[in-house]
């Protein structure tokens, strides 16, 4: 069966510091994956996206995500966070073999602490 | 561009009445939208896929009699809870697929339902 797991369901981290939030996929065809952000009574932004070529993917708000086929993951990264930066954060993935249904993960907490 | 807009944002209505939420595509054409559930601190549950001029696929367990899809044009579709009750109360959230991306979407802003 295909999934997406997000390990952490909240991470705190103070400002200015780097940021990993986790993401690994189960699926035993090719993939498109994708990093969403939410904030309060909002919809979904999207971050950042992976569809093909290179693995490292660059996104808004200075987020990065690395793709990695070999341990099914596409973790998502910041060098330096700011208070503003505080929203859920969302892995989805979308397998090439379906319709674009997008499978999302449970979702991940940032906390930026001042 | 890939602008998706929802209406209401905000909606409060009494138990046993329906309630319209639309969904719509401002600049480009949208063959597949999709609406979701969101519950608290929940990740989104997708409940149908809808198609333009199409009948919606529903997601298992999701009520298609309760949960009534219209994509009655390439730019609207619209989601209309039927006979809703307390525990229908959700943010509802729609996307729509964009035609020149590879699966990608696009999502709209969510409409938060209170059924008192």
């Amino acid at each position: 069966a295909q999934s997406v797991t997000q390990l952490d369901s909240q991470v705190p981290v103070f400002e200015e510091a780097p940021v990993e939030l986790r993401c690994n996929y189960s699926s035993s065809v090719s993939v498109y994956l994708f990093w969403y952000v939410q904030y309060p009574n909002q919809g979904l932004q999207l971050l950042l996206k992976y569809l093909s070529g290179s693995t490292l993917v660059k996104g808004i708000n200075g987020f990065e995500a690395e793709f990695n086929k070999s341990q099914t993951s596409f973790h998502l990264r910041k060098p330096s966070v700011h208070i503003s930066d505080t929203a859920e954060y969302f892995c989805a993935v979308t397998f090439s073999s379906n319709t674009g249904k997008l499978i999302f993960g449970q979702g991940t907490t940032l906390q930026v602490k001042p | 561009g890939a602008v998706v807009s929802q209406h209401p944002s905000r909606v409060i209505c009494k138990s046993g009445t329906s309630v319209k939420i639309e969904c719509r595509s401002l600049d480009f054409q949208a063959t597949t939208m999709f609406w979701y559930r969101q519950f608290p601190k929940k990740s989104l549950m997708l409940m149908a896929t809808s198609n333009e001029g199409s009948k919606a696929t529903y997601e298992q367990g999701v009520e298609k009699d309760k949960f009534l899809i219209n994509h009655a044009s390439l730019t609207l579709s619209t989601l209309t809870v039927t006979s809703a009750h307390p525990e229908d109360s959700s943010f509802y959230i729609c996307s729509a697929a964009i035609p020149w991306g590879a699966n990608e979407q696009f999502f709209g802003p969510g409409t938060r339902l209170t059924v008192l």
